[in-house]
């Protein structure tokens, strides 16, 4: 159980596109949804918390506008990476929280994101 | 200080004994606690959670809490090049959000 999915696992775009990546809680529904960044070698960094059908909370320094997240229902959510730069490279992970223990959170495998 | 803070590490074993990894927390209403091994280039998986004092063991893994000093730790015995990886502790203090030490990073040489 508490098995998280995201897609795509890995893209690369040209700067200045767009880029959404899902994340999807396959058996149980998630009451909370956080995105994450990981540069090489670096910690996690928290970018935002999303709760199902309310606007997600970002972390100080991320910008709202650039990544906008979506959790439209109990097991998706989407980060989508607008007008994305090649300093936007990185390693984006969800996670998960809900299901018979709340307080614990399951990630998801991470994509990894190439701008060029 | 940080709220949840860990030795970078590298920790370095030998295969077969016993790796001790260690975590301190700053907020004492802190009530679940976890530990994410994450391999290099993924993403963290669970291992162990905690919610009282004293021991859980899972297999070759051991979580020890002690809530009057603030410190969780993570024993794995039997160490194994396989467990080479970034050790992630976890603390939740009843919010939202779960806090993230920086993680340790343990080299089992075989």
């Amino acid at each position: 159980g508490a098995v998280v999915s995201q897609h795509p696992s890995r893209v690369i775009c040209k700067s200045g596109t767009s880029v959404k990546i899902e994340c999807r809680s396959l058996d149980f529904q998630a009451t909370t949804m956080f995105w994450y960044r990981q540069f090489p070698k670096q910690s996690l960094m928290l970018m935002a918390t999303s709760n199902e059908g309310s606007k997600a909370t970002y972390e100080q320094g991320v910008e709202k506008d650039k990544f906008l997240i979506n959790h439209a229902s109990l097991t998706l959510s989407t980060l989508t990476v607008t007008s994305a730069h090649p300093e936007d490279s990185s390693f984006y992970i969800c996670s998960a929280r809900g299901g018979a223990r709340q307080e614990t959170q399951y990630f998801g495998p991470g994509t990894r994101l190439l701008v060029l | 200080q940080k709220e949840v803070e860990q030795n970078s590490g590298p920790l370095s074993v030998p295969e077969g004994a016993i790796a001790s990894l260690n975590c301190t927390y700053s907020d004492r209403g802190s009530q679940s606690f976890f530990w994410y091994r994450q391999y290099s280039g993924k993403s963290p998986e669970l291992i162990m959670f905690i919610y009282s004092n004293g021991d859980k063991e899972d297999g070759r893994f051991t979580a020890q809490l002690n809530k009057a000093s603030q410190y969780v730790s993570l024993l794995i015995r039997d160490s194994q090049p396989s467990d080479s990886a970034t050790y992630l502790c976890a603390v939740n203090t009843g919010g939202f959000k779960t806090i993230f030490g920086a993680g340790t990073r343990l080299f089992v040489k075989a």
